[in-house]
């Protein structure tokens, strides 16, 4: 069974800038789910992606955006990168169709913005 | 709108001695709701869920409706039970759009 992989593990970027994140979900799953999270707190969920659509969203704004592909891997970019973007971004995955299955994590990418 | 609460940043608790991580949450609908556990240099996994209603390495949780409430509880700490804790909610069947809680650092000392 392969795990949840993202990549890159750390990044940094300037303000301004935009920045693409990937994740390769756990073998036998198809939906993918990304969360932020900052220094000291819980993840904080941005989207869900099944069936390479967006079908969740959380409070952030249009310039996080998403793609999921016919693998069911997944990219998370993000435009105009301002300070508070740094944080570790989290991607998960699970299984859609049994109710909510377990989350399975990756390790994150840290980006840093400057 | 979903919140969780867990009051506490840090336990530090002997080994051998009861432990209770403390979580609240507030949502008008029916919450399904987990802990989830994260090792030192390990990724962040499932402990438990309410529904499951089961003991994983000794921790339990009761849904508390009355209280608004997911305590996590375990008679007697292990040193290998050290680790970040996170309480999360997510609506039934709501796809593991999932809010978590700010997380509480468990210390079991020896």
């Amino acid at each position: 069974e392969t795990g949840v992989t993202q990549s890159p593990t750390h990044l940094i970027k300037t303000r301004g800038q935009q920045v693409t994140l990937r994740c390769s979900s756990q073998s036998g799953h198809n939906t993918v789910s990304w969360y932020q999270q900052a220094l000291g707190q819980g993840p904080q969920f941005i989207f869900q992606y099944y069936r390479e659509e967006e079908n969740g969203r959380g409070n952030f704004p249009p310039r996080f955006s998403g793609l999921q592909f016919p693998n069911y891997s997944s990219e998370l970019n993000v435009n105009a990168l301002e300070l508070d973007d740094s944080a570790l971004y989290l991607c998960a995955s699970s299984l859609a169709g049994q109710g909510n299955s377990p989350l399975h994590f990756g390790n994150g990418t840290r980006l840093t913005v400057t | 709108a979903q919140r969780v609460t867990q009051p506490e940043k840090l336990l530090s608790v002997f080994k051998g001695a009861p432990v209770e991580l403390k979580c609240n949450y507030s949502y008008s609908g029916s919450p399904e709701l987990f802990w989830y556990v994260q090792y030192s240099r390990q990724r962040l996994q499932l402990l438990l869920r309410h529904i499951s209603r089961e003991s994983i390495k000794g921790f339990t949780a009761d849904l508390n409706k009355g209280e608004t409430s997911f305590h996590l509880k375990k008679p007697f700490a292990q040193e290998e039970d050290s680790a970040m804790y996170y309480c999360a909610l997510s609506a039934m069947r709501a796809g593991n759009m999932l809010t978590f809680g700010g997380g509480t650092r468990l210390m079991v000392k020896p």
